[in-house]
């Protein structure tokens, strides 16, 4: 079996602060996400990686930079915090044509 | 694009009774339907997944229906008990939509004793 790990589990941030969050996989998948969850409102995609140096943007891109700068890891950096802003941002990756997406326990964040 | 809804948002049953969760989806060429629950704290976990060619499949207490007709899926979980408290998503990927899941908004299912 294999783990994803995010860091950190929580993260406070000021309003306008360049806030980054990491993500790693030994699953050796290649295809990584970003999601945010937002309560009732399900899970929205930031960005995804199908291979090392790969991005794609989802539908919720504006705001977020990620980088996947190798197989096992990949990051997404919040580029301007906005003031009163709290949501969980959950990665998940998965292997090549296969269909289960393995997540992370996530990180949870703040912005005063 | 694929637009899912999800219903109801939350949803209390007593243990024992049978606790059904709701989503409808927009494209007709939808071929993979899954439901992922998330537990207190922790991330997403895939309960079952269907492909379009499957109507009705049963495993552990579970049972996915897929009416392709109304673009409606259900997750009836029959007998539930208090460890199935949680978040359920549905989440669904169109042909053409690549490798990019849509998901549901969530629902909150407690069972009480």
């Amino acid at each position: 079996g294999g783990i994803i790990t995010q860091t950190p589990k929580f993260l406070i941030g000021q309003e306008g602060q360049k806030l980054t969050l990491k993500c790693q996989q030994n699953f050796n998948h290649d295809t990584m996400y970003w999601y945010r969850q937002d309560s009732g409102k399900g899970l929205r995609l930031i960005y995804y990686s199908i291979t090392e140096n790969d991005l794609q943007k989802g539908d919720l891109s504006e705001g977020y930079d990620a980088s996947r700068e190798k197989k096992s890891s990949f990051s997404l950096t919040v580029t301007s915090a906005q003031k009163n802003e709290m949501a969980v941002f959950l990665c998940a990756s998965t292997d090549r044509g296969a269909e289960t997406l393995y997540f992370g326990s996530g990180t949870r964040l703040t912005v005063l | 694009g694929e637009q899912v809804e999800q219903r109801p948002p939350h949803l209390s049953v007593r243990e024992g009774d049978s606790a059904i969760i709701i989503c409808t989806y927009t494209d007709s060429a939808t071929a993979y339907f899954s439901w992922y629950k998330q537990e207190a704290g922790a991330g997403l976990q895939l309960l079952m997944s269907v492909l379009s060619n499957v109507d009705r499949k049963e495993e552990q207490g579970l049972t996915v229906l897929l009416n392709k007709k109304d673009k409606r899926l259900s997750l009836n979980l029959t007998a539930a008990h208090p460890g199935d408290s949680a978040v359920y998503f549905c989440a669904v990927r169109a042909t053409s939509s690549g490798q990019k899941l849509v998901f549901g908004q969530g629902t909150i299912l407690k069972v009480y004793l």
